[in-house]
């Protein structure tokens, strides 16, 4: 079965350009995660959505950042403009429902490393 | 705000050697879970634990949740090259917020043939 999708693999631009991030969660997953990955911060939630909702975007740095999901089988991450600061590994997971029935396993991609220089 | 603290930061071992990594938190963990992440990877959940003294074993791993559930232990037996990763614990951030997870800053382990 093919688990969740990112694309793209490595993104490289200026500062000041649109980044859009790519994510299909696995089919059936209800829920779709958006994490940033850094040295200093390590793994942190930016936003996570239940049934193409946004649920909580309280980890959202700033309004610079914009994430949707038009329908079950995709999602975006866009950055617009982009920062040097933003530069990190973001990484999209799904899971079943969460909240129904305990602590949920979330299923990673393997993240897109972003470098704005 | 809850906070995990993960130790040590890391840990570079030799193959065949055991090991013992810990999560510890300031406040009750109402489930923990530890996910394991190769380079170039996602993390991949290795365990989830939510009963206070709970022992769980994977093959050569066993994971330990404390009496108080305030923290956490994975304990690696006769390591092996492959076990080379980054091992993160992550909690939910609060009560009804089972989809907002806290993670630690993870042990990166690196385990030499």
């Amino acid at each position: 079965d093919a688990g969740v999708i990112q694309s793209p693999r490595h993104e490289v631009t200026e500062m000041g350009q649109e980044v859009t991030l790519r994510c299909k969660p696995i089919s059936g997953h209800n829920s779709l995660f958006w994490y940033r990955q850094t040295m200093m911060r390590g793994l942190e939630l930016l936003i996570y959505f239940n049934n193409n909702v946004p649920i909580d975007d309280s980890g959202m740095p700033e309004d610079r950042f914009s994430a949707k999901m038009p329908n079950a089988s995709f999602s975006t991450l866009k950055i617009q403009p982009s920062e040097p600061r933003d530069s990190a590994v973001y990484f999209c997971a799904s899971s079943l429902n969460v909240g129904t029935g305990g602590l949920q396993p979330q299923h990673f991609g393997d993240g897109t490393r972003l470098s704005i220089l | 705000t809850q906070l995990l603290e993960q130790s040590p930061q890391f840990l570079s071992i030799q193959e065949g050697e055991n090991l013992t990594v810990y999560c510890n938190s300031s406040s009750v963990f109402s489930s923990l879970q530890w996910y394991r992440q190769e380079p170039g990877e996602g993390p991949v959940l290795l365990v989830t634990v939510v009963t206070g003294g709970e022992v769980k074993k994977l093959k050569r791993l066993t994971f330990q949740f404390g009496d108080a559930r305030k923290d956490s232990s994975l304990h690696i037996t006769a390591a092996q090259p492959g076990d080379t990763g980054l091992y993160l614990c992550t909690t939910p951030r609060g009560k009804g917020s089972q989809g907002n997870l806290i993670f630690g800053k993870g042990t990166k382990l690196s385990v030499k043939p």
